[in-house]
């Protein structure tokens, strides 16, 4: 079956760094795409890598291994805002997203 | 950028009622349309492929006849929840890709319906 893993939370310090990992077992891959989810809120597009690499865009980042089926999501200079949840999904072969269960990211002061 | 404007954001009914939820794309054309369900600290589910002009696609377990979709025009998707009861209480979110987008572009989102069913 298709399959996405990311922790289901993460701690961090404002102004710190912090990496939110993602693993993924799907049938075909177009793409990875990182969403950002505020609580009670619709997620709202990140970023998006489907060749090898580091995606840098501002304080955010974006790796991507599809020979390890591995991503992560880089924050840099964190920020109270940054609370929120980070979705993982990729595009399967037939352009079907899969989502991660998302990873709340608590920031504290 | 793309907005999706997703109507009504809350909305509490009583159970046995049916429930309207719409979903526009204001500033694109989407020939397909995208319904989520996401229960509390869980992924997005997706229950069905809105297909404008034609009958949407429903994914395993979701009950057609209780989750009426309709996709009468290149902007407006509809997801009416028929006789709705407590457990149909969720988060429900619709999103929508450009038609004149990639495959791979990204879906653009509205901001989520709270349903509760008293």
């Amino acid at each position: 079956g298709q399959n996405i893993d990311q922790p289901t939370e993460m701690t961090a310090t404002e102004g710190a760094i912090v990496q939110i990992n993602c693993t993924y077992q799907t049938s075909g891959f177009n793409g990875l795409f990182w969403y950002q989810q505020h609580a009670g809120e619709a997620p709202t597009f990140l970023s998006y890598n489907v060749l090898d690499g580091l995606e840098e865009k501002g304080r955010f980042s974006s790796f991507l291994s599809r020979s390890k089926g591995y991503s992560y999501l880089l924050l840099k200079e964190l920020q109270m805002k940054d609370s929120a949840s980070y979705l993982c999904a990729v595009l399967d072969s037939n352009y079907q997203l899969i989502w991660g269960a998302g990873t709340k990211l608590i920031i504290k002061p | 950028g793309a907005v999706v404007s997703q109507h009504p954001s809350r909305v509490i009914c009583k159970s046995g009622t049916s429930v309207k939820i719409e979903c526009r794309s204001l500033d694109f054309q989407a020939t397909t349309m995208f319904w989520y369900r996401q229960f509390p600290k869980k992924s997005l589910m997706l229950m069905a492929t809105s297909n404008e002009g034609s009958k949407a696609t429903y994914e395993q377990g979701v009950e057609k006849d209780k989750f009426l979709i309709n996709h009468a025009s290149l902007t407006l998707s509809t997801l009416t929840v028929t006789s709705a009861h407590p457990e149909d209480s969720s988060f429900y979110i619709c999103s929508a890709r450009d038609l004149h987008g990639a495959d791979n572009s990204p879906l653009h989102f509205g901001n989520g319906t709270r349903l509760t069913v008293t």
